[in-house]
């Protein structure tokens, strides 16, 4: 079972350049999320869609575009790399966006370095 | 949104049973209880998650208080592959899964 998988694992970036961050899930989940995570911090979220063709803002949006073409995938975009977006990015989805009780399952993460 | 207060770190012996709380003084009467963990260099994953009564399963047990103002994840034999920071989450009802706030959780160290 493949679950959620991203794409790359590693990224080095110069600043002002733009790249895309490939998430997906073959589980047909509904909900799908980016999340960001800082040395000593916890997860913060970036964007999420509750189903294709729906996002909406998180917690931390600024400089990052989503879109949701299709129930398997969710790109984060960086359109203008910034040295403040050096984090470990991770994608996560869930079956039922609106229930309380689902589980989220995440990717394996993506270390991203802006010089 | 109710809020978590989990200790920053904690050690275990091998084999031994682990007690990992969590302070929730503000839940409300629908908010889940939610543990997730995360490994080293892993995203997290699901452990356990519960409403009032207590609940088991192959990974670990959550004990919730009478009166859900706390709660505590028992890992009954901690291994060293349980080394891992471990996250205490609310989640309200009809709030979704977007609604999931990480905070530090956690860190559990596991000593051979």
């Amino acid at each position: 079972n493949a679950g959620v998988t991203q794409t790359p694992k590693f990224q080095v970036l110069k600043t002002g350049q733009s790249m895309t961050l490939q998430c997906a899930q073959d589980m047909n989940h509904e909900y799908m999320s980016w999340y960001r995570q800082d040395p000593g911090m916890g997860l913060r979220l970036i964007h999420y869609s509750v189903g294709a063709g729906i996002t909406d803002q998180g917690e931390v949006p600024n400089g990052y575009n989503v879109s949701r073409s299709t129930t398997e995938d969710f790109p984060l975009r960086l359109l203008s790399a910034a040295p403040s977006q050096t984090s470990v990015y991770f994608c996560a989805s869930s079956r039922d966006s609106s229930a309380t009780n689902e589980k989220l399952f995440f990717g394996s993460g993506t270390q991203l370095s802006v010089l | 949104d109710a809020k978590t207060t989990q200790p920053n770190s904690m050690e275990s012996n091998e084999e031994e049973p682990v007690h990992l709380p969590c302070n929730h003084s503000t839940i409300s009467g629908t908010d889940y209880i939610h543990w997730y963990r995360q490994l080293p260099s892993q995203g997290p994953e699901y452990v356990i998650h519960g409403l009032t009564s207590n609940v088991n399963n192959r990974m670990a047990s959550l004990a919730i208080a009478e009166d859900r103002k706390s709660s505590t994840l028992i890992l009954h034999r901690a291994t060293l592959r349980d080394a891992a920071v471990y996250y205490c989450i609310l989640s309200p009802l009809h709030s979704g899964t977007y609604k999931y706030i990480f905070g530090t959780g956690t860190r559990l160290k596991v000593l051979a």
